[in-house]
């Protein structure tokens, strides 16, 4: 079965220091991977996704991600962060044709002034 | 832009009710999911449905039904509401089809159960 391992709860980084968000990813067949962000009160915003061609994927607010197959890995990335990146980030891997996702627990990301 | 509405961002309600929650989207998309929202779980499938009157248990469907009578609209019914029900649930859409389907959220419902 599917499944997607996010190991770090919570991640606090300085405003202009740079983030990496770890996502390892369980599937059979070649994943759709995706990167969603929660702002407090607020739903899910897709901010990238993966499905085939080149691993390095560029998404909205900066970010981009990483696919590495041998790793089973999407780790996200941004050079610089800013205070209004402070969100819950959840990696999901796409299932059923990528008709259906299964998330990752998510990371709480806390940006310091 | 694609919009997905849920009826209520707070509901209270006592044990035993029966608990609707409504969500409406207007991209005439064809896939709809109802998500339940746990600190440290993450994101879990409640019910999937990817038609209208059709519908598929997702991880965590026990407690809870569905409901599609229209394309647009796809309610989650709680018979008989309990605390361990307390949570925020999200609703989402996609198109249907092979691919990587983006899903599209709602803002969320936060049920309390007293």
């Amino acid at each position: 079965a599917q499944s997607v391992t996010q190991p770090d709860i919570h991640i606090t980084v300085s405003e202009g220091a740079s983030l990496e968000l770890r996502c390892n990813y369980s599937y059979g067949a070649t994943p759709y991977l995706f990167w969603y962000v929660q702002s407090p009160g607020q739903g899910l915003q897709l901010l990238l996704k993966y499905f085939s061609g080149d691993t390095l994927v560029q998404g909205i607010k900066g970010f981009e991600a990483e696919f590495k197959r041998s790793q089973s890995s999407f780790n996200l990335r941004k050079p610089s962060v800013h205070w209004s990146d402070a969100a819950e980030y959840f990696c999901a891997v796409g299932t059923g044709g990528g008709n259906k996702l299964t998330f990752g627990t998510g990371t709480q990301l806390k940006v310091e002034l | 832009d694609v919009k997905v509405t849920q009826s209520s961002r707070y509901l209270v309600k006592r044990t035993g009710e029966k608990v609707f929650l409504e969500c409406v989207q207007d991209m005439d998309h064809e896939n709809m999911f109802w998500y339940r929202q746990d600190p440290g779980l993450g994101l879990r499938l409640i019910y999937f449905s990817y038609d209208v009157k059709m519908k598929e248990k997702g991880d965590i469907p026990e407690g809870y039904s569905v409901s599609r009578e229209k394309k647009e609209r796809f309610s989650l019914i709680l018979e008989s509401a309990s605390t361990n029900q307390t949570s925020m649930y999200l609703c989402a859409s996609s198109s249907f089809g092979q691919g990587a389907k983006e899903q599209y959220f709602g803002p969320g419902t936060r049920l309390t159960v007293t």
